[in-house]
């Protein structure tokens, strides 16, 4: 079945970049029928998507975050990741990776990782 | 505007029946989906398209839309239904994805 799992640090300290990674198992990320995606949540706040990547490269960010975030494809490994820069505590979230599926003649979130906390702090 | 509006909280009594429900002028031309968040796990999506429910949720959920506004009515609410309700949708461009505020939902 389809499993996605992220992975990085917990902490990162204020000003710096932020990695993750989400390691997909059960489906290729090279099926032309998905995006890969990232979303976040503060805690207590709502979800906030962040950006999404399709295998041809072509990328699609928040605009809030456009100029910090990147997300990139690792098709030999099976992974999709995010970068965001010039971190703040307003980016401490709980980080979910999530595939983007088209079903039905619309497209939806159908599966997402356990979601990992990622804090902000010094 | 590309904004999704939820009332924050609503409640229902055990059995009886809900609507959530989400504005935004986005929602004239894109779809709503819906997603279920239970405390301290990932979404669940609920609904879907023009009113799909996907395998495995409920027949009680259903949903629906007009203008500028989608519903997700819950007909016959259960314990296991008390979670946050989030909307979610294309915003104006297409290329975006927003969220709705979400809706805790506490089954009396």
């Amino acid at each position: 079945q389809v499993q996605l799992e992220e992975s990085g640090p917990g902490l990162v300290k204020p000003s710096q970049t932020l990695s993750l990674t989400c390691n997909v198992s059960g489906v290729s990320v090279r099926g032309d029928s998905y995006y890969w995606t990232w979303i976040r949540q503060p805690a207590g706040k709502a979800l906030e998507w962040i950006g999404r990547i399709y295998i041809s490269g072509r990328t699609n960010y928040s605009p809030s975050l456009k100029s910090r975030v990147t997300i990139s494809l690792d098709t030999s490994s099976n992974q999709f990741s995010l970068r965001l820069s010039a971190l703040t505590a307003a980016d401490t979230a709980v980080y979910f990776c999530v595939r983007e599926a088209y079903d039905t003649a619309w497209y939806v979130f159908d599966y997402w990782g356990q979601g990992t906390l990622v804090t902000v702090s010094s | 505007s590309s904004e999704l509006t939820q009332d924050p909280a609503v409640s229902v009594a055990l059995g009886q029946t809900v609507r959530i429900t989400c504005q935004g002028d986005n929602l004239r031309n894109y779809y709503a989906n819906w997603y279920q968040q239970r405390t301290g796990q990932a979404p669940v999506l609920v609904m879907f398209g023009k009113n799909k429910r996907p395998s495995g949720i409920p027949d009680r959920f259903s949903g629906s839309s007009s203008k500028n506004t989608a519903s997700l009515t819950i007909t016959g609410a259960q314990a296991e239904d008390e979670a946050d309700y989030y909307c979610c949708s294309r915003d104006n461009s297409g290329d975006h994805w927003v969220f709705g505020g979400g809706t805790r939902l506490t089954v009396l």
